[in-house]
Protein backbone atom coordinates (compact mmCIF):
# COMPACT_ATOMS: atom_id res chain seq x y z
CA UNK A 1 0.00 0.00 0.00
CA UNK A 2 1.14 3.32 -1.24
CA UNK A 3 1.27 6.00 1.75
CA UNK A 4 2.45 9.67 2.37
CA UNK A 5 2.60 11.41 5.48
CA UNK A 6 3.61 14.88 6.03
CA UNK A 7 5.15 16.10 9.23
CA UNK A 8 6.34 19.30 10.94
CA UNK A 9 5.49 22.38 13.26
CA UNK A 10 1.99 23.05 13.63
CA UNK A 11 3.06 27.05 14.50
CA UNK A 12 6.03 29.14 13.05
CA UNK A 13 6.65 32.75 13.07
CA UNK A 14 6.67 35.02 10.90
CA UNK A 15 10.65 35.52 9.53
CA UNK A 16 11.45 32.03 10.57
CA UNK A 17 12.20 28.85 8.44
CA UNK A 18 9.37 26.48 8.17
CA UNK A 19 10.71 22.71 7.66
CA UNK A 20 8.12 19.88 6.38
CA UNK A 21 8.79 16.42 5.82
CA UNK A 22 6.94 13.90 3.62
CA UNK A 23 7.47 10.29 4.56
CA UNK A 24 6.63 7.68 1.94
CA UNK A 25 6.00 3.83 1.95
CA UNK A 26 4.97 1.23 -0.92
CA UNK A 27 7.40 2.79 -3.21
CA UNK A 28 11.02 3.68 -3.27
CA UNK A 29 12.09 7.19 -4.28
CA UNK A 30 14.31 6.22 -6.82
CA UNK A 31 11.91 4.17 -8.29
CA UNK A 32 12.00 5.08 -12.63
CA UNK A 33 9.56 6.84 -13.18
CA UNK A 34 7.93 8.70 -10.34
CA UNK A 35 8.61 11.95 -8.22
CA UNK A 36 7.17 13.51 -4.91
CA UNK A 37 5.34 17.22 -5.13
CA UNK A 38 4.40 19.63 -2.40
CA UNK A 39 1.33 21.62 -2.54
CA UNK A 40 -0.27 24.31 -0.41
CA UNK A 41 -3.98 25.36 0.21
CA UNK A 42 -4.59 28.12 2.54
CA UNK A 43 -8.40 28.33 4.17
CA UNK A 44 -11.06 28.19 2.09
CA UNK A 45 -8.52 28.55 -1.24
CA UNK A 46 -7.08 27.24 -3.96
CA UNK A 47 -4.42 24.63 -4.15
CA UNK A 48 -0.98 26.41 -4.68
CA UNK A 49 1.63 23.89 -6.64
CA UNK A 50 5.42 24.82 -4.20
CA UNK A 51 7.96 22.34 -5.92
CA UNK A 52 8.98 18.69 -7.22
CA UNK A 53 11.35 16.33 -7.21
CA UNK A 54 11.57 13.57 -9.21
CA UNK A 55 13.27 10.12 -9.20
CA UNK A 56 16.18 11.06 -11.09
CA UNK A 57 16.90 14.38 -8.84
CA UNK A 58 15.41 16.80 -11.04
CA UNK A 59 13.88 19.63 -9.08
CA UNK A 60 11.59 22.52 -10.08
CA UNK A 61 9.73 25.39 -8.10
CA UNK A 62 7.52 28.05 -7.81
CA UNK A 63 8.07 30.82 -9.85
CA UNK A 64 6.89 33.43 -7.60
CA UNK A 65 8.17 31.31 -4.39
CA UNK A 66 11.53 29.80 -5.91
CA UNK A 67 13.97 32.18 -3.79
CA UNK A 68 12.06 30.69 -0.40
CA UNK A 69 12.00 27.07 -1.61
CA UNK A 70 14.35 24.25 -1.34
CA UNK A 71 13.54 20.69 -1.89
CA UNK A 72 15.22 18.05 -1.02
CA UNK A 73 15.56 14.11 -0.84
CA UNK A 74 16.62 11.25 1.48
CA UNK A 75 16.72 7.85 -0.59
CA UNK A 76 17.52 5.80 2.34
CA UNK A 77 15.06 6.81 5.07
CA UNK A 78 12.14 7.12 1.87
CA UNK A 79 11.59 10.90 2.79
CA UNK A 80 11.07 14.42 1.08
CA UNK A 81 12.07 17.88 2.77
CA UNK A 82 10.55 20.56 1.81
CA UNK A 83 12.01 23.83 3.32
CA UNK A 84 10.26 27.29 3.37
CA UNK A 85 12.56 30.48 4.38
CA UNK A 86 11.24 33.94 5.44
CA UNK A 87 7.78 32.69 6.92
CA UNK A 88 4.99 35.46 6.80
CA UNK A 89 1.37 35.12 7.97
CA UNK A 90 0.13 34.83 4.31
CA UNK A 91 1.79 31.35 4.25
CA UNK A 92 -0.66 30.16 6.63
CA UNK A 93 -1.87 26.87 5.16
CA UNK A 94 -2.17 23.26 4.73
CA UNK A 95 0.62 21.52 2.84
CA UNK A 96 0.34 18.55 1.16
CA UNK A 97 2.68 15.42 0.08
CA UNK A 98 1.64 13.73 -3.36
CA UNK A 99 3.41 11.19 -5.44
CA UNK A 100 3.74 11.87 -9.15
CA UNK A 101 2.82 8.10 -10.16
CA UNK A 102 3.75 8.12 -14.00
CA UNK A 103 6.21 10.93 -15.26
CA UNK A 104 4.84 10.40 -18.68
CA UNK A 105 1.70 12.15 -17.42
CA UNK A 106 2.52 13.82 -14.36
CA UNK A 107 -0.36 13.30 -12.42
CA UNK A 108 -0.43 13.22 -8.71
CA UNK A 109 -2.08 9.85 -7.86
CA UNK A 110 -1.46 9.33 -4.18
CA UNK A 111 -1.89 12.18 -1.36
CA UNK A 112 -0.94 12.55 1.95
CA UNK A 113 -3.48 13.70 4.49
CA UNK A 114 -1.66 17.34 4.47
CA UNK A 115 -0.54 19.08 7.53
CA UNK A 116 -1.54 22.48 8.60
CA UNK A 117 1.29 25.33 9.32
CA UNK A 118 0.03 28.99 11.08
CA UNK A 119 2.44 31.68 10.37
CA UNK A 120 1.97 33.76 14.15
CA UNK A 121 4.02 35.46 16.14
CA UNK B 1 4.24 29.83 -16.32
CA UNK B 2 1.16 28.54 -18.08
CA UNK B 3 -2.36 29.85 -15.94
CA UNK B 4 -5.15 27.84 -15.96
CA UNK B 5 -8.54 29.13 -15.73
CA UNK B 6 -11.57 26.81 -14.58
CA UNK B 7 -15.73 28.04 -14.86
CA UNK B 8 -17.61 28.22 -13.85
CA UNK B 9 -16.11 29.30 -10.02
CA UNK B 10 -19.31 27.29 -8.44
CA UNK B 11 -22.53 26.03 -9.76
CA UNK B 12 -25.57 24.61 -7.80
CA UNK B 13 -26.69 21.29 -9.55
CA UNK B 14 -29.21 18.29 -8.15
CA UNK B 15 -29.14 15.04 -8.17
CA UNK B 16 -29.03 13.23 -11.28
CA UNK B 17 -28.00 16.16 -13.57
CA UNK B 18 -25.15 16.23 -15.77
CA UNK B 19 -22.21 18.72 -14.98
CA UNK B 20 -19.91 20.44 -16.96
CA UNK B 21 -16.67 21.80 -16.01
CA UNK B 22 -14.25 23.74 -18.01
CA UNK B 23 -10.74 24.76 -17.74
CA UNK B 24 -8.71 26.18 -20.05
CA UNK B 25 -5.13 27.02 -20.31
CA UNK B 26 -2.83 29.92 -21.15
CA UNK B 27 -1.17 28.24 -23.82
CA UNK B 28 -1.35 24.92 -25.37
CA UNK B 29 -0.61 21.37 -22.97
CA UNK B 30 -1.49 18.74 -25.37
CA UNK B 31 -3.17 16.35 -23.33
CA UNK B 32 -1.32 16.71 -20.13
CA UNK B 33 -4.25 18.02 -17.90
CA UNK B 34 -5.51 16.00 -14.86
CA UNK B 35 -8.46 16.62 -12.82
CA UNK B 36 -8.74 15.89 -9.19
CA UNK B 37 -12.04 16.02 -6.65
CA UNK B 38 -11.41 17.67 -2.94
CA UNK B 39 -13.82 17.30 -0.09
CA UNK B 40 -13.94 19.56 2.72
CA UNK B 41 -10.81 18.77 4.88
CA UNK B 42 -9.92 16.13 2.72
CA UNK B 43 -6.79 15.66 0.50
CA UNK B 44 -7.45 15.92 -3.09
CA UNK B 45 -8.52 12.70 -5.26
CA UNK B 46 -7.00 12.15 -8.78
CA UNK B 47 -10.22 11.44 -11.27
CA UNK B 48 -8.77 11.81 -14.43
CA UNK B 49 -5.23 12.15 -16.40
CA UNK B 50 -4.28 12.55 -19.53
CA UNK B 51 -7.10 15.00 -20.20
CA UNK B 52 -9.24 12.02 -20.64
CA UNK B 53 -8.03 8.41 -18.79
CA UNK B 54 -9.92 7.53 -16.35
CA UNK B 55 -7.85 6.78 -12.77
CA UNK B 56 -8.66 3.17 -11.57
CA UNK B 57 -11.54 3.22 -9.21
CA UNK B 58 -12.83 6.23 -10.13
CA UNK B 59 -16.86 5.56 -11.42
CA UNK B 60 -17.35 6.11 -15.01
CA UNK B 61 -19.93 8.88 -14.86
CA UNK B 62 -16.49 11.00 -14.27
CA UNK B 63 -14.92 11.68 -18.29
CA UNK B 64 -12.93 14.19 -19.16
CA UNK B 65 -12.20 15.68 -22.01
CA UNK B 66 -10.35 18.19 -24.41
CA UNK B 67 -6.75 18.97 -26.10
CA UNK B 68 -4.08 21.83 -26.39
CA UNK B 69 -6.07 24.42 -24.36
CA UNK B 70 -9.67 23.55 -23.72
CA UNK B 71 -10.57 20.99 -21.59
CA UNK B 72 -14.16 19.95 -19.92
CA UNK B 73 -14.77 17.63 -16.63
CA UNK B 74 -18.30 16.30 -17.26
CA UNK B 75 -20.74 13.90 -14.27
CA UNK B 76 -22.62 12.48 -16.26
CA UNK B 77 -25.35 11.93 -13.66
CA UNK B 78 -24.55 13.50 -10.20
CA UNK B 79 -24.84 11.80 -7.55
CA UNK B 80 -25.15 13.05 -3.58
CA UNK B 81 -21.04 11.94 -3.26
CA UNK B 82 -19.96 14.06 -6.17
CA UNK B 83 -20.53 17.22 -4.17
CA UNK B 84 -17.03 18.54 -3.65
CA UNK B 85 -14.24 20.78 -5.16
CA UNK B 86 -13.04 20.25 -8.59
CA UNK B 87 -9.13 21.76 -9.64
CA UNK B 88 -7.41 20.78 -13.36
CA UNK B 89 -3.52 21.20 -13.17
CA UNK B 90 -1.50 21.18 -16.17
CA UNK B 91 1.18 18.53 -16.47
CA UNK B 92 2.73 19.87 -19.76
CA UNK B 93 5.69 22.04 -17.87
CA UNK B 94 6.79 23.14 -15.06
CA UNK B 95 5.92 25.15 -12.65
CA UNK B 96 2.68 22.74 -12.71
CA UNK B 97 0.02 24.77 -12.35
CA UNK B 98 -3.64 24.04 -10.63
CA UNK B 99 -6.56 25.88 -11.84
CA UNK B 100 -8.85 27.62 -9.06
CA UNK B 101 -11.15 25.36 -8.47
CA UNK B 102 -14.94 24.37 -9.12
CA UNK B 103 -17.54 24.21 -6.24
CA UNK B 104 -20.32 21.80 -6.88
CA UNK B 105 -23.01 22.38 -4.54
CA UNK B 106 -26.31 21.09 -3.66
CA UNK B 107 -29.36 22.92 -5.78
Amino acid sequence: QVTLKESGPVLVKPTETLTLTCTVSGFSLSDDRMGVTWIRQPPGKALEWLAHILSNDEKSYSTSLKSRLTISKDTSKSQVVLTMTNMDPVDTATYFCARIGDLFWGALDIWGQGTMVTVSS
Amino acid sequence: DVQMTQSPSSLSASVGDRVTITCRASQSISSYLNWYQQKPGKAPKLLIYGASSLQSGVPSRFTGSGSRTDFTLTISSLQPEDFATYYCQQSSSSPRTFGQGTKVAIK
